[in-house]
């Protein structure tokens, strides 16, 4: 089975200009997560689908960025304009639809490293 | 809000050393506790979990123990490999949420 993949795996941008990125989570998992860490500090929740709704967008720092899931199956997180701050690496984790357990696994995507010059 | 505190790294250590990683919590429920370990140029794996108190998750010879009455969860083993070098993260989620809550990370190094 194939585990969650990211696309692309670096970038390199300018400030101003507009990136996308891309995950595909495990197939069939219903829920989708998109988090970042930024300068070697904590991973940061940025929020969760699940299928193609918006369930949680409390980590989303700014309107500046945008996330998508049309379809329920991959999902893109767009950066327009971006900032230096923004630079970091982005990790998308997948889950199967939840049963109420506690125990829920997150699986992780090898991560975008984005940098904004 | 929530929040989880890791030792800072990095952690050097001879081969067959013994492991400590501190690991302290802020939640505002019962949370469930996790272990993560990204090695070089791979994605974050689950190492290890514990979903309620004095539980105890264990995986590849590492362990850590839910510990509520100090909100820590510390990850040990016993003899460390060249292979375990790598970043391991603390994470938490908390009651009736989906998001994790992660640490800084500690980068381990293990030298032959």
């Amino acid at each position: 089975e194939a585990g969650v993949t990211q696309f692309p795996s670096h970038s390199v941008i300018e400030k101003g200009q507009t990136v996308t990125l891309r995950c595909d989570p495990i197939s069939g998992h219903d829920n989708l997560y998109w988090y970042r860490r930024v300068m070697g500090k904590e991973i940061k929740f940025l929020l969760h689908f699940v299928k193609e709704s918006k369930q949680d967008e409390s980590g989303m720092p700014n309107n500046r960025f945008l996330a998508e899931r049309t379809g329920g199956t991959y999902s893109t997180l767009k950066v327009q304009p971006a900032e230096l701050e923004d630079s970091g690496v982005y990790f998308c984790a997948s889950s199967p639809r939840w049963d109420g357990g506690a125990a829920d696994t997150q699986y992780f995507g090898p991560g975008t490293r984005l940098t904004v010059l | 809000g929530n929040s989880v505190t890791q030792m800072e790294g990095p952690v050097t250590l001879s081969e067959e050393a013994f492991l400590t990683i501190n690991c302290t919590y802020t939640a505002t429920g019962y949370p469930s506790l996790f272990w993560y370990v990204q090695y070089p140029g791979e994605g974050l794996q689950l190492l290890l979990k514990a979903t309620k108190a004095d539980d105890k998750g264990s995986n590849k010879g590492f362990e850590a123990t839910y510990r509520k009455e100090t909100t820590s969860f510390h990850l040990e083993k016993g003899s460390v490999q060249v292979s375990d070098s790598a970043v391991y993260f603390c994470a938490l989620r908390d009651t009736g949420r989906r998001a994790l809550t992660f640490g800084s990370g500690t980068r381990l190094q293990v030298q032959p």
